[in-house]
């Protein structure tokens, strides 16, 4: 079945350094990948996302590029910031099989240090 | 707020009480998902209304759990007989038909004591 795989954390940076979250998956059909975002104490928000290979989704300074050859959705960024500090989701939705349904990766902690 | 809106935000009940959520989505989103998330995991799918129709429910989604989407508007999950083991987040989301993201309400924090 579908499936969605990323790094486990959690991940402590300091502030500005640069971050990779990787993202891998498992999905028959033509899935549309997500990355959102769990700030403390919140729900979850769609960070990003990109609807076919070689998509490229971005917001707030994070990017993340649909490769279908690799079926990878790393999630980048090249500065990050204390208020950054959150639980951050890797997810895909198949239309073809699923009803949209999302289905979610664990979710890797960051905290970003001063 | 025109956001999806979860009643209660936090239920604290008693072993082998029932419990009801309430979930109102966006008003002209006609598909709606229940989840349920668990310390430490990501959101786990439990079952999914296109409008007023139940068309999927996940194994995780036992005898005891119930959902209902009366008129394709707002939706409730209940919990019967509630264990300890039913302790979780659980989430509301949806979306319109042909959407490729979901909107996710602030969900209920349920604690079975």
């Amino acid at each position: 079945g579908n499936s969605v795989t990323q790094m486990e954390g959690p991940v402590t940076l300091s502030e500005e350094a640069f971050l990779t979250i990787n993202c891998t998956y498992t999905a028959t059909g033509y899935p549309s990948l997500f990355w959102y975002v769990q700030y403390p104490g919140e729900g979850l928000q769609l960070l990003l996302k990109a609807t076919k290979a070689d998509d490229k989704g971005s917001n707030k300074g994070f990017e993340a590029t649909y490769r279908k050859e690799t079926t990878s959705f790393h999630l980048e960024k090249g500065s990050v910031q204390v208020s950054d500090s959150a639980v951050y989701f890797c997810a895909l939705s198949d239309r073809e099989t699923s009803y949209d349904k999302v289905i979610f990766g664990p979710g890797t902690s960051l905290s970003v240090i001063p | 707020d025109t956001g999806v809106s979860q009643d209660p935000r936090h239920k604290i009940t008693k072993r082998g009480q029932n419990v009801t959520f309430r979930c109102d989505p966006i008003s002209e989103h006609n598909r709606l998902y229940w989840y349920r998330q668990t310390l430490g995991q990501g959101p786990e799918f439990l079952t999914y209304f296109q409008n007023e129709a139940q068309l999927e429910k996940s194994r995780l989604l036992s005898d005891r759990f119930s959902a209902e989407r009366p008129k394709g508007s707002f939706s409730t999950l209940e919990i019967q007989r509630t264990e300890q083991g039913d302790s979780a987040m659980y989430l509301c989301a949806s979306n319109r038909r042909g959407a490729t993201e979901a909107f996710f309400g602030q969900g209920t924090r349920l604690t079975v004591v």
